[in-house]
Protein backbone atom coordinates (compact mmCIF):
# COMPACT_ATOMS: atom_id res chain seq x y z
CA UNK A 1 0.00 0.00 0.00
CA UNK A 2 1.74 3.34 -0.87
CA UNK A 3 1.82 5.99 1.38
CA UNK A 4 0.96 9.40 2.00
CA UNK A 5 2.95 11.27 -0.89
CA UNK A 6 4.19 15.11 -0.66
CA UNK A 7 5.47 17.63 -2.54
CA UNK A 8 8.16 19.29 -2.58
CA UNK A 9 10.26 17.91 -0.40
CA UNK A 10 12.15 20.88 0.35
CA UNK A 11 11.32 24.47 -0.89
CA UNK A 12 12.98 27.65 -0.21
CA UNK A 13 11.52 31.50 -0.24
CA UNK A 14 11.80 35.12 0.67
CA UNK A 15 9.52 36.45 3.00
CA UNK A 16 6.46 37.95 1.37
CA UNK A 17 6.30 35.29 -1.67
CA UNK A 18 4.07 32.89 -1.76
CA UNK A 19 4.34 29.12 -2.17
CA UNK A 20 2.34 25.88 -2.36
CA UNK A 21 2.35 22.37 -0.80
CA UNK A 22 0.50 19.67 -2.45
CA UNK A 23 -0.11 16.04 -0.52
CA UNK A 24 -1.80 13.00 -1.54
CA UNK A 25 -3.05 10.78 1.23
CA UNK A 26 -3.52 6.97 0.95
CA UNK A 27 -5.94 6.04 -0.99
CA UNK A 28 -9.42 4.98 0.64
CA UNK A 29 -8.58 8.03 3.59
CA UNK A 30 -11.62 10.28 3.79
CA UNK A 31 -9.56 12.30 6.53
CA UNK A 32 -6.86 14.67 5.84
CA UNK A 33 -4.73 16.85 8.26
CA UNK A 34 -2.27 19.63 7.43
CA UNK A 35 0.73 20.17 10.43
CA UNK A 36 3.40 22.97 11.17
CA UNK A 37 6.38 21.30 12.85
CA UNK A 38 8.81 24.08 13.68
CA UNK A 39 12.24 23.00 14.39
CA UNK A 40 12.27 21.45 18.16
CA UNK A 41 8.40 20.97 18.67
CA UNK A 42 5.64 18.74 18.11
CA UNK A 43 3.62 18.71 15.61
CA UNK A 44 0.69 21.25 15.71
CA UNK A 45 -2.67 20.49 13.67
CA UNK A 46 -3.25 23.54 11.47
CA UNK A 47 -6.56 21.93 9.00
CA UNK A 48 -8.79 18.67 8.95
CA UNK A 49 -10.55 17.68 6.07
CA UNK A 50 -13.35 15.13 5.99
CA UNK A 51 -13.99 14.07 2.13
CA UNK A 52 -13.78 17.77 1.00
CA UNK A 53 -14.79 19.42 3.67
CA UNK A 54 -13.42 21.73 6.53
CA UNK A 55 -13.61 19.88 10.02
CA UNK A 56 -11.90 22.22 11.73
CA UNK A 57 -9.63 24.95 10.87
CA UNK A 58 -9.25 26.81 14.67
CA UNK A 59 -5.66 26.99 13.88
CA UNK A 60 -4.88 27.95 10.64
CA UNK A 61 -3.59 31.34 10.55
CA UNK A 62 -6.46 32.45 8.02
CA UNK A 63 -5.11 35.85 7.06
CA UNK A 64 -1.95 33.99 5.27
CA UNK A 65 -2.69 30.46 5.10
CA UNK A 66 -5.33 28.41 2.81
CA UNK A 67 -5.90 25.01 2.32
CA UNK A 68 -8.68 22.91 0.05
CA UNK A 69 -9.21 19.49 -0.59
CA UNK A 70 -11.48 19.85 -3.59
CA UNK A 71 -12.31 16.38 -4.80
CA UNK A 72 -11.82 14.86 -1.42
CA UNK A 73 -8.73 12.99 -2.47
CA UNK A 74 -5.60 15.71 -2.79
CA UNK A 75 -5.25 18.39 -1.23
CA UNK A 76 -2.85 21.86 -1.52
CA UNK A 77 -2.07 24.08 1.52
CA UNK A 78 -1.02 27.37 0.64
CA UNK A 79 0.71 30.54 1.90
CA UNK A 80 0.81 33.65 1.01
CA UNK A 81 2.44 36.02 2.40
CA UNK A 82 5.22 34.06 4.06
CA UNK A 83 6.80 35.14 6.94
CA UNK A 84 10.28 34.18 8.75
CA UNK A 85 8.00 32.40 11.26
CA UNK A 86 6.61 30.13 8.84
CA UNK A 87 9.76 28.39 8.28
CA UNK A 88 8.79 24.94 9.45
CA UNK A 89 8.51 21.54 7.99
CA UNK A 90 4.71 20.93 7.11
CA UNK A 91 3.48 17.75 7.28
CA UNK A 92 0.44 15.53 5.61
CA UNK A 93 -1.39 12.90 7.63
CA UNK A 94 -4.69 10.61 6.51
CA UNK A 95 -6.49 8.10 8.18
CA UNK A 96 -9.71 6.04 7.31
CA UNK A 97 -12.21 8.38 9.29
CA UNK A 98 -12.50 10.72 11.95
CA UNK A 99 -13.53 7.59 14.80
CA UNK A 100 -11.46 8.20 18.14
CA UNK A 101 -8.47 5.81 17.85
CA UNK A 102 -8.16 6.06 13.88
CA UNK A 103 -4.60 5.93 13.30
CA UNK A 104 -2.96 9.00 11.13
CA UNK A 105 -0.59 7.98 8.87
CA UNK A 106 2.12 10.81 7.83
CA UNK A 107 3.91 11.61 5.15
CA UNK A 108 7.64 12.50 4.78
CA UNK A 109 6.72 16.25 5.18
CA UNK A 110 8.00 19.72 3.00
CA UNK A 111 10.59 21.24 4.71
CA UNK A 112 9.85 25.18 4.02
CA UNK A 113 12.44 27.69 4.89
CA UNK A 114 11.86 31.23 4.33
CA UNK A 115 14.33 34.00 3.97
CA UNK B 1 -5.64 22.96 28.70
CA UNK B 2 -4.33 20.63 26.07
CA UNK B 3 -0.82 20.31 26.93
CA UNK B 4 1.86 17.26 26.58
CA UNK B 5 4.60 17.52 28.08
CA UNK B 6 8.26 15.21 27.43
CA UNK B 7 12.00 15.61 28.31
CA UNK B 8 14.07 16.95 25.47
CA UNK B 9 16.90 14.34 25.94
CA UNK B 10 17.40 10.32 26.68
CA UNK B 11 20.77 8.41 26.29
CA UNK B 12 20.91 4.86 26.43
CA UNK B 13 23.73 2.30 26.06
CA UNK B 14 22.69 -0.36 23.26
CA UNK B 15 21.09 -3.23 24.78
CA UNK B 16 19.56 -0.97 27.77
CA UNK B 17 16.67 -0.53 28.62
CA UNK B 18 14.92 2.89 27.57
CA UNK B 19 12.29 4.51 29.06
CA UNK B 20 10.48 7.49 27.66
CA UNK B 21 7.98 9.24 29.79
CA UNK B 22 5.05 12.03 28.61
CA UNK B 23 2.75 14.02 31.35
CA UNK B 24 -0.62 15.03 29.35
CA UNK B 25 -3.38 17.49 31.20
CA UNK B 26 -6.51 16.65 29.40
CA UNK B 27 -8.64 13.72 31.38
CA UNK B 28 -10.84 13.45 27.94
CA UNK B 29 -8.28 11.45 26.11
CA UNK B 30 -9.71 8.51 24.66
CA UNK B 31 -6.17 6.92 23.13
CA UNK B 32 -2.86 7.84 23.84
CA UNK B 33 -0.10 7.32 20.70
CA UNK B 34 3.65 6.70 20.64
CA UNK B 35 5.44 7.70 17.30
CA UNK B 36 8.81 7.84 16.22
CA UNK B 37 10.89 10.77 13.71
CA UNK B 38 13.83 9.77 12.11
CA UNK B 39 15.94 12.78 10.75
CA UNK B 40 14.05 13.66 7.34
CA UNK B 41 10.86 11.53 8.03
CA UNK B 42 7.67 11.86 8.40
CA UNK B 43 6.22 10.46 11.69
CA UNK B 44 5.96 6.19 12.31
CA UNK B 45 3.19 4.94 14.58
CA UNK B 46 4.47 2.93 16.82
CA UNK B 47 2.04 1.93 19.34
CA UNK B 48 -1.10 3.18 21.05
CA UNK B 49 -3.15 2.45 24.40
CA UNK B 50 -7.15 3.01 24.67
CA UNK B 51 -7.64 5.19 27.63
CA UNK B 52 -9.23 2.66 29.70
CA UNK B 53 -6.08 -0.16 30.03
CA UNK B 54 -2.99 0.15 31.97
CA UNK B 55 -0.49 -1.46 30.09
CA UNK B 56 0.22 -2.84 26.34
CA UNK B 57 2.92 -5.33 25.41
CA UNK B 58 3.94 -5.12 21.63
CA UNK B 59 7.79 -7.00 21.21
CA UNK B 60 10.20 -5.14 22.57
CA UNK B 61 7.45 -1.65 23.21
CA UNK B 62 6.05 -1.68 26.58
CA UNK B 63 3.62 1.11 27.11
CA UNK B 64 2.21 2.45 30.21
CA UNK B 65 -0.81 4.40 31.54
CA UNK B 66 -1.11 6.06 34.60
CA UNK B 67 -4.52 7.87 34.42
CA UNK B 68 -4.72 9.42 37.80
CA UNK B 69 -0.96 10.89 37.15
CA UNK B 70 -1.82 11.89 33.53
CA UNK B 71 1.51 10.11 32.61
CA UNK B 72 2.03 8.03 29.89
CA UNK B 73 5.73 5.65 29.07
CA UNK B 74 7.48 4.27 26.45
CA UNK B 75 9.91 1.45 27.43
CA UNK B 76 11.83 -0.05 24.70
CA UNK B 77 13.61 -3.22 26.26
CA UNK B 78 17.55 -4.02 24.05
CA UNK B 79 17.36 -1.06 22.92
CA UNK B 80 19.66 -0.86 19.34
CA UNK B 81 21.37 2.50 17.57
CA UNK B 82 18.59 1.89 14.99
CA UNK B 83 16.51 3.14 17.68
CA UNK B 84 17.76 6.25 18.05
CA UNK B 85 15.31 8.70 16.81
CA UNK B 86 12.72 11.60 18.14
CA UNK B 87 9.44 10.14 20.01
CA UNK B 88 6.31 11.66 20.07
CA UNK B 89 3.56 11.28 22.25
CA UNK B 90 0.56 12.20 21.33
CA UNK B 91 -3.49 12.45 23.05
CA UNK B 92 -6.82 12.15 21.00
CA UNK B 93 -9.21 14.10 22.67
CA UNK B 94 -12.50 15.04 21.46
CA UNK B 95 -12.87 18.77 20.52
CA UNK B 96 -15.33 19.21 18.68
CA UNK B 97 -13.44 16.70 16.37
CA UNK B 98 -11.43 13.73 17.46
CA UNK B 99 -7.92 15.52 17.10
CA UNK B 100 -4.51 14.71 18.13
CA UNK B 101 -1.97 17.02 20.67
CA UNK B 102 1.51 15.96 20.61
CA UNK B 103 4.33 16.34 23.08
CA UNK B 104 7.42 18.18 22.13
CA UNK B 105 9.54 14.87 21.59
CA UNK B 106 12.47 13.35 23.16
CA UNK B 107 15.76 12.59 21.26
CA UNK B 108 16.53 9.16 22.12
CA UNK B 109 20.25 8.60 21.51
CA UNK B 110 21.69 5.24 21.61
CA UNK B 111 25.27 4.65 22.15
CA UNK B 112 27.09 1.91 20.47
Amino acid sequence: EAGVAQSPRYKIIEKRQSVAFWCNPISGHATLYWYQQILGQGPKLLIQFQNNGVVDDSQLPKDRFSAERLKGVDSTLKIQPAKLEDSAVYLCASSVGLAPGETQYFGPGTRLLVL
Amino acid sequence: GEDVEQSLFLSVREGDSSVINCTYTDSSSTYLYWYKQEPGAGLQLLTYIFSNMDMKQDQRLTVLLNKKDKHLSLRIADTQTGDSAIYFCAESIRSGTYKYIFGTGTRLKVLA
